[in-house]
């Protein structure tokens, strides 16, 4: 099975644009979570992805945001992009929930200058 | 908020050499993950223990599980040069999707 792939690898954006992030699970995989990842805060809980419902979410602000696709490809939003949201943002994907393994795709870089 | 708390913060062994990491958390938990992560990339999974588990094992890997003083640790036997890489815990303490990940143990093993 191939892994779960994300796009783009890297992205760079000045303050106040807004970014799309794609994230594509490995086949069979109906949750998607995301999260975000900088050397201060570590790695953080964005939201999470079933069936194209949010089913949790994260103490972020409301720039963030997401969907999911009914083939479960994820997308997640950043708004009015500050220099804070610098960060390696990691989708990860498993079958439905409840324990199982989380598999991460690679990351998108994103640096807001 | 961290859940996990990871010790030590940095680790540095010869090849050959044992690691032993150590992840402690606050809550009730239905599992605990352990992850690798090379220099920003993306997070591999490593071993998977339920909270009805008190040691699980995986090639050179080694995990267990103390439920009562709410730590895990994780041995990785015969260390090689290959295994440099941040090692993080994450508690899945919901049954849902979100894992609650440490800042990470970075493990440096020299030649």
């Amino acid at each position: 099975k191939a892994g779960v792939t994300q796009t783009p690898r890297y992205l760079i954006k000045t303050r106040g644009q807004q970014v799309t992030l794609s994230c594509s699970p490995i086949s069979g995989h109906r949750s998607v979570s995301w999260y975000q990842q900088t050397p201060g805060q570590g790695l953080q809980f964005l939201f999470e992805y079933f069936s194209e419902t949010q089913r949790n979410k994260g103490n972020f602000p409301g720039r963030f945001s997401g969907r999911q696709f009914s083939n479960s490809r994820s997308e997640m939003n950043v708004s009015t992009l500050e220099l804070g949201d610098s960060a390696l943002y990691l989708c990860a994907t498993r079958t439905s929930g409840g324990g199982d393994t989380q598999y991460f795709g690679p990351g998108t870089r994103l640096t807001v200058l | 908020s961290q859940q996990g708390e990871e010790d030590p913060q940095a680790l540095s062994i010869q090849e050959g050499e044992n690691a032993t990491m150590n992840c402690s958390y606050k809550t009730s938990i239905n599992n605990l993950q352990w992850y690798r992560q090379n220099s920003g990339r993306g997070l591999v999974h490593l071993i998977l223990i339920r909270s009805n588990e008190r040691e699980k094992h995986s090639g050179r890997l080694r995990v267990t599980l103390d439920t009562s003083k709410k730590s895990s640790s994780l041995l990785i036997t015969a260390s090689r040069a290959a295994d440099t890489a941040s090692y993080f815990c994450a508690t899945d303490d919901s049954g849902y999707s979100t894992l609650t990940f440490g800042k990470g143990t970075m493990l440096l093993v020299s030649p």
